[in-house]
């Protein structure tokens, strides 16, 4: 079993959509939980970050943590074709980071 | 401007001829990390470091040696690289475990 789950899509939603990402994880020893954009060719972008259970809001994305489910979500709100990107989630314990697969999200005009 | 660089961003080499893709930041970050990036496996933390002289495996260390002696500095050796170390490589540092990591460009790394 994978350390974190993620579908990896692809997703594809016309402009102006809720857009939902979700990953589960499998070790409650992991504190801190962020999701990174990655546009092609090119390196992840760290788009939010929380070390708690509850949302956290940034413009547009909402993450969202659920410890006692080991669930995290990023909500995009407004989608915008320039969302259109890999998004990949990302647990993390004391130096050691692990990635979900990543989604592919495409937004349409 | 605050980055992470890593050089060079392209590599062609031979199998088994010894290696080195340089790191460094600017932003006087204590954690820097190695990853891996391959289709259908996503990112693979390889090594990671949260200070001078610290460094521990990640989940995909076999292959690769790290040093780190400046904090600034991370280089990823691969001593003898073979045809399945063929992938795209990051860098990333941060300033701990709680605000996230900042990735360079990337390094493709192609063994023939």
């Amino acid at each position: 079993q994978k350390e974190v789950e993620q579908d990896p899509g692809p997703l594809s939603v016309p402009e102006g959509a809720i857009v939902s990402l979700n990953c589960t994880y499998s070790n409650s020893a992991f504190q801190y939980f962020m999701w990174y954009r990655q546009y092609s060719r090119k390196g992840p972008e760290l788009l939010m970050y929380t070390y708690s259970s509850g949302n956290k809001e940034d413009g547009r994305f909402t993450a969202q943590v659920d410890k006692s489910s080991k669930y995290i979500s990023l909500f995009i709100r407004d989608s915008q074709p320039s969302d259109s990107a890999t998004y990949l989630c990302a647990v993390s314990n004391t130096g050691k980071l692990i990635f979900g697969q990543g989604t592919t999200l495409q937004v349409k005009p | 401007e605050a980055q992470v660089t890593q050089n060079p961003r392209y590599l062609i080499t031979v199998t088994g001829k010894k290696l080195t893709v340089t790191c460094s930041q600017n932003m006087n970050h204590e954690y820097m990390s190695w990853y891996r990036q391959d289709p259908g496996l996503g990112l693979r933390q390889i090594y990671y470091s949260m200070n001078v002289e610290v460094t521990d495996k990640g989940d995909v260390p076999e292959g690769y040696k790290v040093s780190r002696k400046e904090k600034r500095n991370f280089p990823l050796i691969l001593e003898s690289p073979s045809p399945n170390q063929t992938s795209l490589y990051f860098c990333a540092s941060s300033f701990g475990s709680s605000t996230g990591y900042t990735f360079g460009s990337g390094t493709r790394l192609t063994v023939v």
